[in-house]
């Protein structure tokens, strides 16, 4: 079955502490991979992707994220963490064929505290 | 500019009633997705379409119906069927010529008493 695992529920860092989100998934085939942002009463926003290539992903605001497809993992990384970055992060999933919908995982709830 | 419109942004129904969801887009995407989204479930998939007149169901599809009877348009229906219908809903849209450019609408607050 095609899934989306988020190992962390809730996680509560400091300003300036390195934050790490971790992300496996289920999916036959190729992928293409995606961490969505949600800041507090806001949209979905996108963070990052990944389709081909250089498995290491820059994406917006300091965030990065590396396909290790060996581990069928694509975790989220960034050096050092805002109260901003508050939020909750959705990992998601879908296959290379056109049209495929994204499977997305429960979600992290970030808290930074300053 | 181009999107996805959502309404109403706040929905209130009685229970036993059916409710439908509006969304519609103008970007020419061809694939159209609905999604239900809880605390600390995600979003899940409800249904979605690639091309007119034909949807496919997604996870949680049993309670709803769509319809696809136009590019633009991909309107979800809450039916009575559905037992725990209170719920935040989205919509998406793609390109089925790229795979990566996903649009979301601003969503759906439904409740029902």
């Amino acid at each position: 079955a095609q899934s989306v695992s988020q190992h962390n529920h809730h996680v509560i860092l400091s300003e300036a502490a390195s934050l790490e989100l971790g992300c496996n998934y289920s999916y036959g085939g190729t992928v293409n991979l995606f961490w969505y942002v949600q800041y507090p009463g806001q949209h979905l926003q996108l963070l990052l992707k990944y389709f081909s290539g250089d498995p290491l992903v820059k994406g917006i605001k300091g965030f990065e994220a590396e396909f290790i497809k060996s581990k069928f993992s694509f975790n989220l990384r960034k050096p050092s963490v805002q109260w901003s970055d508050t939020a909750e992060y959705f990992c998601a999933v879908n296959g290379h064929q056109a049209g495929t919908a994204l499977i997305f995982g429960k979600g992290t709830t970030l808290s930074v505290s300053s | 500019d181009g999107g996805i419109t959502q309404s109403p942004k706040y929905l209130f129904r009685k229970e036993g009633q059916n409710v439908t969801l509006s969304c519609e887009q103008n970007l020419n995407h061809d694939a159209m997705y609905w999604y239900r989204q809880d605390p600390g479930q995600g979003l899940r998939l409800i249904y979605y379409s690639q091309i007119v007149n034909d949807f496919q169901k997604g996870d949680i599809a049993e309670g709803y119906s769509v319809s696809r009877e136009k590019k633009e348009s991909f309107p979800l229906t809450v039916t009575s069927a559905q037992k725990n219908p209170t719920a935040f809903y989205l919509c998406a849209s793609s390109s089925v010529t790229t795979n990566y450019g996903y649009t979301f609408g601003s969503g759906t607050r439904l409740t029902v008493v």
